[in-house]
């Protein structure tokens, strides 16, 4: 069971240019969610979905476009790369069962932006 | 909105010292409140969690308290190991927000022999 995989691990980008974070999860779960990691200030929400076709912003969604096409996938756009946005981001899915709830994340992926 | 505070860290401990962090949150209705572990170059794993109040949650040793009265959930484990060494992260989910979570900044622990 690979839970939730996120590629790639490592990224450089020159300001300016555009990428794909890519995140997929195979439990079937119906929520997904993106946060960056910085340090001092903890996760923060980029955006998340709810389910397939159904996504929202978050506490820090500029600069960055999502999608859900599939339950599976859940793919982070960076629209043009700016130094602010060198973080950690984590992809996460979850599922909620009579008031039970746990998310599952993914092993992050290290983004600089020069 | 919803927030949480965590105490600042970093914490530095002897092997077997007991350990404290505090986790204090801001929320309306009735959260769920977890404790997240994140080891060197990893993502984050759920440690424990409590789903309402006076709810106690355990896991590897840890425990945290789920305190209406005070909105806190404080993270203790009476004899931490060098292996603990991590940073820990409080966090909620309010009753309505399915997949979202509100993170504390972590703390950072390092356990020394």
């Amino acid at each position: 069971n690979a839970g939730v995989t996120q590629t790639p691990k490592f990224q450089v980008l020159k300001t300016g240019q555009s990428m794909t974070l890519q995140c997929a999860q195979d439990m079937n779960h119906e929520y997904m969610s993106w946060y960056r990691q910085d340090p001092g200030m903890g996760l923060r929400l980029i955006h998340y979905s709810v389910g397939a076709g159904i996504t929202d912003q978050g506490e820090v969604p500029n600069g960055y476009n999502v999608s859900r096409s599939t339950t599976e996938d859940f793919p982070l756009r960076l629209l043009s790369a700016a130094p602010s946005q060198t973080s950690v981001y984590f992809c996460a899915s979850s599922y909620t069962r009579q008031g039970n709830t746990e998310a599952f994340f993914g092993q992050g992926t290290r983004l600089t932006v020069v | 909105g919803d927030s949480v505070t965590q105490m600042e860290g970093p914490v530095t401990l002897s092997e077997e010292a007991f350990l404290t962090i505090n986790c204090t949150y801001t929320a309306t209705g009735y959260p769920s409140l977890f404790w997240y572990v994140q080891y060197p170059g990893e993502g984050l794993q759920l440690l424990l969690k409590a789903t309402k109040a006076d709810d106690k949650g355990s896991n590897k040793g840890f425990e945290a308290t789920y305190r209406k009265e005070t909105t806190s959930f404080h993270l203790e484990k009476g004899s931490v190991q060098v292996s603990d060494s991590a940073v820990y992260f409080c966090a909620l989910r309010d009753g309505t927000s399915y997949g979202k979570l509100t993170f504390g900044q972590g703390t950072i622990l390092t356990v020394h022999p």
